[in-house]
């Protein structure tokens, strides 16, 4: 069975500075990896996803994101953090070893991530 | 606007009424899944079309869960019965036939039982 640990409810970090969100995995295989964000009344957004090759794969509105296969990691990073980034961050992952036939993503609770000015 | 689009956005009902969500989702998608969200956790899957056909249903969906596809364009989710543990947002997403996941969702329909 696969599953998302997001172990931050919430990050709180001042504009400008740099933030990272944390997700952490569990598969039986290979896994494709994913960064959607929420804002509200909204719906979910891709950000940007992990499926093979490089380990820094970079996405929508400066986000990038680091695949980690030792630590089970795909934690959410910006160097300099806008207010407007303020939102919940869900992160996902797709089993390869569920078979061809399981396109489900398993998502994580979501971190309430704040941008103080 | 060209995204997916879920009607109704939002639904109160009474325990045992029946409910049915539709869900139009972009043009040239040919996946169509299902999710329920409620406060404070993420997605879950429910169920999944390819074109017209239902691959993969969650042990989630009760036998109170129906959900189909008919033409392979819209899509529509009925809830018979409804409990009031069924409260929560029903998430339509849609996806190009690939295999790297990625999901367009639309913004939702929430349900609430009284």
């Amino acid at each position: 069975a696969q599953s998302v640990a997001q172990p931050e409810d919430q990050v709180n970090v001042a504009e400008g500075n740099p933030l990272t969100v944390k997700c952490t995995y569990s598969v039986s295989g290979n896994p494709y990896l994913f960064w959607y964000v929420q804002y509200p009344n909204r719906g979910l957004q891709f950000l940007l996803k992990y499926i093979t090759g490089d380990n820094l794969v970079k996405g929508s509105y400066g986000f990038e994101a680091e695949f980690n296969k030792s630590q089970t990691s795909f934690h959410l990073k910006k160097p300099s953090a806008l207010v407007s980034d303020s939102a919940l961050y869900f992160c996902a992952v797709r089993d390869l070893y569920s078979g061809a036939g399981s396109y489900q993503l398993t998502f994580g609770k979501g971190t309430k991530l704040s941008v103080i000015p | 606007d060209t995204g997916v689009s879920q009607n109704p956005r939002h639904k109160i009902t009474k325990r045992g009424q029946n409910v049915t969500f539709r869900c139009d989702p972009i043009s040239e998608h040919n996946r169509l899944y299902w999710y329920r969200q409620t406060l404070g956790q993420g997605p879950e899957f429910l169920t999944y079309f390819q074109n017209e056909a239902q691959l993969e249903k969650s042990r989630l969906l009760s036998d109170r869960f129906s959900a189909e596809r008919p033409k392979g364009s819209f899509s529509t989710l009925e809830i018979q019965r409804t409990e009031q543990g069924d409260s929560a947002m029903y998430l339509c997403a849609s996806s190009l036939a690939d295999n790297t996941g990625e999901l367009f969702f639309g913004e939702g329909s929430r349900l609430t039982v009284l």
